[in-house]
């Protein structure tokens, strides 16, 4: 049982080069999220698909895109990276219908140099 | 704005005893609340959750209460052990399902 996993689990970017982190979940889940951890700041959300097909800003969107593959992937794209992405990134996902929230992925740890 | 407050950064608890704690909300839309565990170097962990319509759900050593009038809930661990060392995040929803909104952490230490 998997459930959500991400890739890769570390990463090293110098400014201006673009990456996309992977996630995937094996659990029949509707809906997926995109949230950064930073020291002091907690979890913010970056984006989330409410469902297949559909994609939505969070509360800090700039500087990303994202993809809904299929209802199993969601992918999170930096496409000139900043030192100010240095973050904590951590995908999840849930079936949008109760209320006992998100499977949480093991979290990628990016550095933008 | 922060919608989801958590105001103390940190709690030290000895082992045994009571930990409390808190989290202050100002979006009156929000129905739903969840308590997350997060050790270092894994993702968060959903602890418990409670629905607008309780004052109290208990699962095991694990309590959350919740005052809608004054926008505030508290997690009570009791008794604390050592293995709850963690950051504890406070996060809400306003209805079940969407994206949930987290505060910023209090890092839990439970000394033997």
């Amino acid at each position: 049982n998997a459930g959500v996993t991400q890739t890769p689990k570390f990463q090293v970017l110098k400014t201006g080069q673009s990456m996309t982190l992977q996630c995937a979940q094996d659990m029949n889940h509707n809906s997926m999220y995109w949230y950064r951890q930073d020291p002091g700041m907690g979890l913010r959300l970056i984006y989330y698909s409410a469902s297949e097909g559909t994609t939505d800003k969070g509360e800090v969107p700039n500087g990303y895109n994202v993809s809904r593959l299929n209802k199993r992937e969601f992918s999170l794209r930096l496409e000139s990276a900043a030192p100010s992405q240095t973050s904590v990134y951590f995908c999840a996902s849930s079936t949008g219908l109760e209320v006992r929230g998100y499977t949480f992925g093991s979290g990628t740890r990016l550095t933008v140099v | 704005d922060q919608q989801v407050k958590q105001n103390s950064p940190s709690l030290s608890v000895q082992e045994g005893r009571i930990s409390i704690l808190n989290c202050d909300y100002t979006n009156s839309m929000f129905d739903y609340f969840l308590w997350y565990k997060k050790y270092p170097a894994e993702g968060p962990t959903f602890l418990i959750s409670i629905s607008s319509i309780k004052d109290k759900n208990e699962d095991g050593r694990f309590t959350v209460f919740l005052n809608k009038s004054a926008k505030h809930l508290s997690l009570h661990i009791v008794p604390s052990q050592p293995g709850d060392s963690a950051v504890y995040f406070c996060a809400a929803s306003a209805r079940a399902g969407t994206a949930l909104i987290f505060g910023k952490g209090t890092t839990l230490s439970v000394s033997s």
